[in-house]
């Protein structure tokens, strides 16, 4: 079975610097990563997904994530963040069996500071 | 404008109550959600279907139940079984299954008194 560690569960970041959001994973096979972000009271909207091909993914609203194998990441990166990117982040990891569910992270909430 | 709708946003129940949380979506997706979230715990699947007149457990469905008898409809029941009801409630669809983009609901917010 698969599973994903979010190791961070609150991080804080001066607006206009670097962020990056750590995943881990588990799983023997190909694992289909995914991100997504949940601004509070809200549903959850994907930012960007993995399944194969170029590693480095490119998302919505400026971010991106590079799978890397031999580390079982999948890390999420924006060069610069923005107040409105407060909010939380869930990884989450698929596999093409059938019915299998996903496997949610336990999230990890970013806060902006000015 | 396509989406996701739930309702209510907030409901209160009594213990001993079974109440149902609405979810409804005009995307014509196929599969459907709910998941329960709880503060520093992630999303939990209770329930998924993914054709009309078919569900699936997932891995707290234990004191919920659902219904599919029209595609863009798959509400949710918290039975008095469930011991701690007190969550927010998501729900989701996509096109077919897992791998596919999930779009989600607002949320329910269930508090048991």
């Amino acid at each position: 079975a698969q599973s994903v560690t979010q190791p961070d569960i609150h991080i804080t970041v001066s607006e206009g610097a670097s962020l990056e959001l750590r995943c881990n994973y588990s799983y023997g096979a190909t694992p289909y990563l995914f991100w997504y972000v949940q601004s509070p009271g809200q549903g959850l909207q994907l930012l960007l997904k993995y399944f194969s091909g170029d590693t480095l993914v490119q998302g919505i609203k400026g971010f991106e994530a590079e799978f890397k194998r031999s580390q079982s990441s999948f890390n999420l990166r924006k060069p610069s963040v923005h107040w409105s990117d407060a909010a939380e982040y869930f990884c989450a990891v698929g596999t093409n069996q059938a019915g299998t569910a996903l496997i949610f992270g336990k999230g990890t909430t970013l806060s902006v500071s000015s | 404008d396509g989406g996701i709708t739930q309702s209510p946003k907030y409901l209160f129940r009594k213990e001993g109550q079974n109440v149902t949380l609405s979810c409804e979506q005009n995307l014509n997706h196929d599969a459907m959600y709910w998941y329960r979230q709880d503060p520093g715990q992630g999303l939990r699947l209770i329930y998924y279907s993914q054709i009309v007149n078919d569900f699936q457990k997932g891995d707290i469905a234990e004191g919920y139940s659902v219904s599919r008898e029209k595609k863009e409809s798959f509400p949710l029941t918290v039975t008095s079984a469930q011991k701690n009801p007190t969550a927010f409630y998501l729900c989701a669809s996509s096109l077919q299954g897992f791998l596919d983009e999930q779009f989600f609901g607002p949320g329910t917010r269930l508090t048991v008194l």
